[in-house]
């Protein structure tokens, strides 16, 4: 089992439409979840974290976290074609703190 | 430094020599990640570097991968009879210790094998 999965893409939305990625991780122990966004030909970026259950908003982005399900998700809402990127889901283990990440998911959004 | 650093940006070399990639770590931070990304691919995990605990080198490749850390700061990558196959962007990260501490990469070095 991979340390960290996410659902496979690539994910096509139109612009204005909500935008959904998930991932799931087996560290039950693990503590904090990150969101990255990797534009073509550029370097991985965080764009959200989570610690606690429930939900957190950032503007027009929204990360879930459900630790008994082991399962965190991003939202994206009234997308844009600027989204339009790849999104790595990251999370650091419980032992050595070692941030593993998915596989990513390319999101294009259509204008 | 304000961000990871990594040189040099672009690397072209011939196959079977060896090259050194560099990266200078945010200052501080304790933790250093190398990670290779091949075209339309993802993150492919090389090497951790936590502190003073032995690094965790469970990604390298083969045996022709090594990279060490001096002083808990700078460190080198090194690719030995690099192949074709190498050819990839190698990206470097940086944290601080902690669970709740993101990670922050470099810009990094594109090889192109020859």
């Amino acid at each position: 089992q991979k340390e960290v999965e996410q659902n496979s893409g690539p994910l096509s939305v139109p612009e204005g439409a909500i935008a959904s990625l998930n991932c799931t991780y087996s560290d039950r122990g693990s503590q904090s979840f990150f969101w990255y966004r990797q534009y073509s030909g550029k370097s991985p970026e965080l764009i959200m974290f989570i610690y606690s259950n429930g939900d957190k908003e950032d503007g027009r982005f929204t990360a879930q976290l459900n630790k008994a399900s082991q399962y965190v998700s991003l939202l994206i809402r009234d997308s844009q074609p600027s989204d339009s990127a790849t999104y790595l889901c990251a999370v650091p283990s419980s032992n050595d703190y070692k941030l593993s990440f998915g596989a990513g998911t390319t999101v294009t959004v259509r204008a | 430094g304000a961000g990871v650093s990594q040189s040099p940006s672009n690397k072209v070399t011939e196959k079977g020599k060896d090259v050194e990639l560099r990266c200078d770590p945010i200052s501080g931070h304790t933790a250093l990640y190398w990670y290779r990304q091949s075209l339309g691919q993802g993150l492919e995990f090389l090497i951790y570097f936590q502190g003073n605990s032995a690094p965790d080198k469970s990604g390298l490749p083969s045996d022709r991968f090594s990279a060490e850390r001096t002083g808990g700061s700078v460190s080198t990558l090194t690719i030995q009879r690099t192949q074709q196959e190498d050819s990839a962007v190698y990206l470097c990260a940086s944290s601080d210790r902690g669970p709740n501490t993101e990670a922050f990469f470099g810009q990094g070095t594109r090889l192109t094998v020859v």
